[in-house]
């Protein structure tokens, strides 16, 4: 039973290319989220999913895409990377959004963008 | 729009005293949780402890507790009998009821023990 896994662990991307940071659960949660933490910052929600094939944004979505096929995967995409994208991502999943349920958090992906 | 203000970036305590991490937080809801989460140099989220709103006891787990106050939107976190494995960053947190799923964040504090 791994949890959340993210994929990859450290990248460096130039200004201007497209990546994606793989986020994968086995915990069978419905509610998937990826926020990211600036250095020295708390974390800020950038998109979430309450269940396959349904999005929405968070406080930070701007610069961002998301997409839900399955129950176990829910990956981030960076259309056209910019400097302020640099940043630790985190994914986090929980069973069905409430306030009392637990969120497990992915190790995180550090993202530099030069 | 909620929002959580950690006022200490840094703050240090001996190894086996007791130190208090501060939080507050801003809320026109009644019904809400609020957690504490230790994020240690490997990065890794762990949840320390959580508090629901509606009940009036603090919460306890093991040496960490905190200290709630729902009037005045504080919520502290108390680590007795520190030890070198409490030094991370501290971050609290909180959440509406129901199933909104957003925890909103605040700025962290880091907390550094020493032998």
């Amino acid at each position: 039973n791994a949890g959340v896994t993210q994929t990859p662990k450290f990248h460096i991307l130039k200004i201007g290319q497209s990546m994606t940071l793989q986020c994968t659960q086995d915990m069978n949660h419905n509610y998937m989220y990826w926020y990211r933490q600036d250095p020295g910052m708390g974390l800020k929600l950038i998109y979430y999913s309450v269940g396959a094939g349904i999005t929405d944004k968070g406080e930070v979505p701007n610069g961002y895409n998301v997409s839900r096929s399955t129950t176990e995967d829910f990956p981030l995409r960076l259309e056209l990377a910019a400097p302020s994208q640099t940043s630790v991502y985190f994914c986090a999943t929980d069973r069905g959004g409430w306030g009392a349920d637990t969120q497990y958090f992915g190790p995180g992906t550090r993202l530099t963008v030069l | 729009a909620q929002t959580v203000t950690q006022s200490q970036p840094e703050m240090s305590v001996q190894e086996a005293e007791t130190v208090t991490l501060s939080c507050t937080y801003d809320t026109s809801e009644s019904d809400y949780y609020l957690f504490w989460y230790k994020q240690p140099p490997s990065r890794q989220m762990i949840l320390v402890i959580r508090q629901e709103a509606y009940k009036q006891q603090n919460a306890t787990e093991n040496r960490f507790s905190v200290n709630f106050q729902k009037a005045a939107k504080s919520f502290s976190l108390k680590i007795s009998d520190s030890q070198l494995g409490d030094a991370a960053m501290y971050f609290c947190a909180y959440r509406a009821s129901g199933n909104t799923g957003k925890l909103i964040f605040g700025q962290g504090t880091t907390l550094q023990v020493k032998p």
